[in-house]
């Protein structure tokens, strides 16, 4: 059964510092691994996907990397910004959608 | 290109009651999946319909049922509510099946209180 970790579960850090969150999956035979935000109170918002042939994604500030091997991926988020507080949250697919508990990031200005 | 809509936003039963929470996917994804998030458990999986067909089912009791129309929206419904089932219900669309090589998509969920 996969299961699907994030550590760590929270991290304060002053703007503009760099940081990585990490998640690590059990099982490395997954289609794709998406990464999403979530503010409190509301749904998630797709951040990244990455194929399952990938290595890494890009967008903005962020990247994504993947190793099926090793079942890990970190997100990188470069300069933070007080506006990325959120949870943040992977999701693996392999024959169903597994969800890590969340990493609860706050960027204090 | 309009998102995943869910509605109501917020709703307030009394334990017994029954409520419906509807899902519109994105315009072509024809699949729904719905979750159940709350505090202590997270986000937990409850089903997953896929051209009007319930393709997954997570573990929840009988009292959580859904099902999909023609033009893929879909609506879940809760019987005989408990103080347990207050939580924010989140749904996702996507091209294909979750669980596969596609995208997820997650609405603004609905957040119920039984009270």
């Amino acid at each position: 059964k996969q299961e699907v970790t994030q550590i760590p579960a929270a991290l304060s850090v002053p703007e503009g510092e760099n940081l990585v969150l990490n998640c690590s999956f059990t099982d490395s035979a997954i289609y794709n691994l998406q990464w999403f935000r979530q503010d409190p109170g509301k749904g998630l918002t797709s951040l990244l996907l990455i194929q399952s042939s990938q290595r890494e994604q890009t967008s903005g500030r962020l990247n994504a990397s993947l190793d099926k091997s090793s079942g890990r991926s970190t997100l990188y988020i470069a300069a933070s910004q007080p506006g990325d507080s959120a949870t943040y949250l992977c999701a693996v697919a392999a024959h169903d959608m597994r969800f890590g508990a969340g990493t609860r990031l706050t960027v204090k200005p | 290109k309009a998102g995943v809509t869910q509605t109501p936003r917020y709703l307030i039963k009394t334990r017994g009651q029954q409520v419906t929470l509807s899902c519109s996917p994105i315009s072509g994804h024809r699949s729904v999946s719905w979750y159940q998030q709350t505090p202590g458990q997270g986000l937990q999986f409850l089903f997953e319909y896929f051209s009007e067909t319930q393709r997954n089912k997570g573990n929840f009791p009988g009292r959580f049922s859904g099902r999909q129309f023609s033009n893929s929206r879909s609506e879940m419904n809760v019987s005989t509510l408990e103080l347990g089932d207050s939580a924010l219900y989140l749904c996702a669309s996507s091209l294909a099946l979750q669980g596969m090589n596609t995208e997820a998509f997650f609405g603004q969920g609905t957040r119920l209180t039984v009270v």
